[in-house]
């Protein structure tokens, strides 16, 4: 399984954008990058995933580096209820899911 | 839409006891996979059931059984408990990856909280 590294945790105030990193430098051709998150005393929730081209929906935006080695997922204007622990994970389809650490993001009112 | 549900919400036994744990896919999903979470800890895969079979299994003993129903839904059963299964029992259902749109994305229940004493 591909691995990523993401730092264990960040810190951003509210209403502020917020860049979670993550490198992936062994990443291969067919692994998607996906962000999953989970909120405190809930299950994980899908946030985003693209494999080249750096993607939007109405929760965040996925931004990859050409190389595809590293990507950032962006929070554009985070709020208390993001404060969650947020998994990048790289996964071929209909491949498990392999979540590592994440990182743990608190938010300051 | 009802997500993705699963009981009971918490559950207590005693070692060497035999537990099961059950998980309703989201409406329209056919995948079942489940996931163990031990504090402090990213969820680990356990398998995955598509079409009654299990189709991938993660680095778990035979103490680990699944089933899924023709219906989609789904149960994971664990024999001869031990401490170290205390853990939070996480169900994600998602469309078999050939028939969703771009990729197998996942939906995850609230997931089963299994305390062994």
């Amino acid at each position: 399984d591909a691995k990523t590294t993401q730092p264990n945790s960040m810190e951003s105030n509210e209403e502020e954008p917020v860049h979670l990193p993550c490198n992936h430098s062994t990443i291969s051709g067919t692994d998607y990058i996906h962000w999953y998150r989970q909120l405190p005393s809930q299950g994980p929730e899908y946030v985003i995933h693209g494999l080249t081209s750096n993607v939007n929906n109405r929760m965040a935006s996925l931004a990859i580096a050409e190389d595809r080695k590293s990507s950032t997922l962006i929070l554009h204007r985070a709020t208390l209820r993001d404060a969650a622990v947020y998994y990048c994970i790289l996964k071929m389809r209909a491949q498990k899911l392999v979540f590592g650490q994440g990182t743990r993001l608190t938010i300051n009112p | 839409d009802a997500g993705v549900t699963q009981s009971p919400t918490h559950l207590i036994k005693t070692r060497g006891q035999q537990v099961t744990l059950r998980c309703s896919p989201k409406s329209g999903h056919d995948t079942v996979s489940w996931y163990q979470q031990a504090l402090g800890q990213g969820p680990q895969f356990i398998f995955q059931y598509y079409e009654e079979e299990e189709r991938q299994r993660g680095n778990f003993p035979d103490r680990f059984s699944g089933h899924q129903f023709p219906n989609y839904s789904s149960e994971l059963n664990v024999n001869a408990l031990l401490l170290g299964d205390s853990a939070l029992y996480l169900c994600a259902s998602s469309l078999a990856y050939f028939r969703a749109i771009s990729t197998d994305t996942q939906y995850f229940g609230p997931g089963t909280r299994l305390t062994v004493l």
